[in-house]
């Protein structure tokens, strides 16, 4: 079974369009995150969410939206999109937002906008 | 500056050889350390967890940090074709990661 699973794998679409990758971990996990990872590999948080809570908004465009209907979900809504908004984006969990925590990620969603 | 330099290689040693993996960081208040492993087209797996500063070992993988000197390190013994992959070292408080070492292991 996969703990965290996130669709779609890969996604294609042009600029300017609405799209949206969901995410759902079956671990009983608190703590949900999204991370962006560029084409030079680097893997930058973005949003996290503690039992259905924000906690962390790093700076990224108001374009992105996370939401997280239940603590196993976290859903990730991105408006009128750029070129520059390519990347892999990784849903993870982890047990308890806290330090100590290991953090588990899903497989990622290539995202390409043409 | 950023917060976790890590060289980005890319590395290719032959199969058997020792892998020297290496970050630096500039945050002092980091009081944890990972190694994540991330395979092509696949989502990083933690390979590595250390708190404190000094050697932990797990089979062919010893983890070494050093807080005095702000660095950290990963080594792979016997390296195999199946430890190709990107190496990326993170930090906590908020989970910061180097950019990656990508390692070619050729048989």
């Amino acid at each position: 079974d996969t703990a965290v699973s996130q669709t779609p794998k890969y996604l294609v679409t042009q600029m300017g369009n609405d799209k949206s990758i969901k995410c759902e971990q079956n671990l009983g996990h608190d703590t949900m995150y999204w991370y962006k990872q560029d084409s030079k590999k680097f893997l930058k948080i973005m949003f996290s969410y503690n039992n259905k809570e924000l906690i962390i908004n790093e700076t990224v465009p108001n374009r992105f939206s996370p939401k997280s209907p239940d603590k196993a979900h976290l859903n990730l809504h991105i408006n009128s999109l750029e070129l520059g908004d390519s990347a892999v984006y990784f849903c993870a969990s982890s047990p308890q937002w806290g330090s100590g925590n290991t953090i588990y990620f899903g497989e990622g969603s290539w995202l390409t906008v043409v | 500056q950023k917060e976790v330099e890590q060289d980005p290689g890319p590395l290719s040693v032959p199969e058997g050889a020792i892998v020297s993996l290496n970050c630096t960081y500039s945050n002092s208040a980091f009081q944890y350390f990972m190694w994540y492993r991330q395979y092509s087209r696949k989502g990083p797996e933690l390979l590595m967890y250390t708190y404190s500063s000094g050697n932990k070992e797990d089979g062919r993988f010893t983890a070494q940090v050093d807080k005095s000197s702000k660095y950290i390190s990963l080594f792979i013994r016997d390296s195999q074709p199946s430890d190709s992959a990107t190496y990326l070292c993170a930090m906590k408080g908020k989970l910061i990661f180097g950019q990656g070492t990508e390692l070619s292991v050729k048989p």
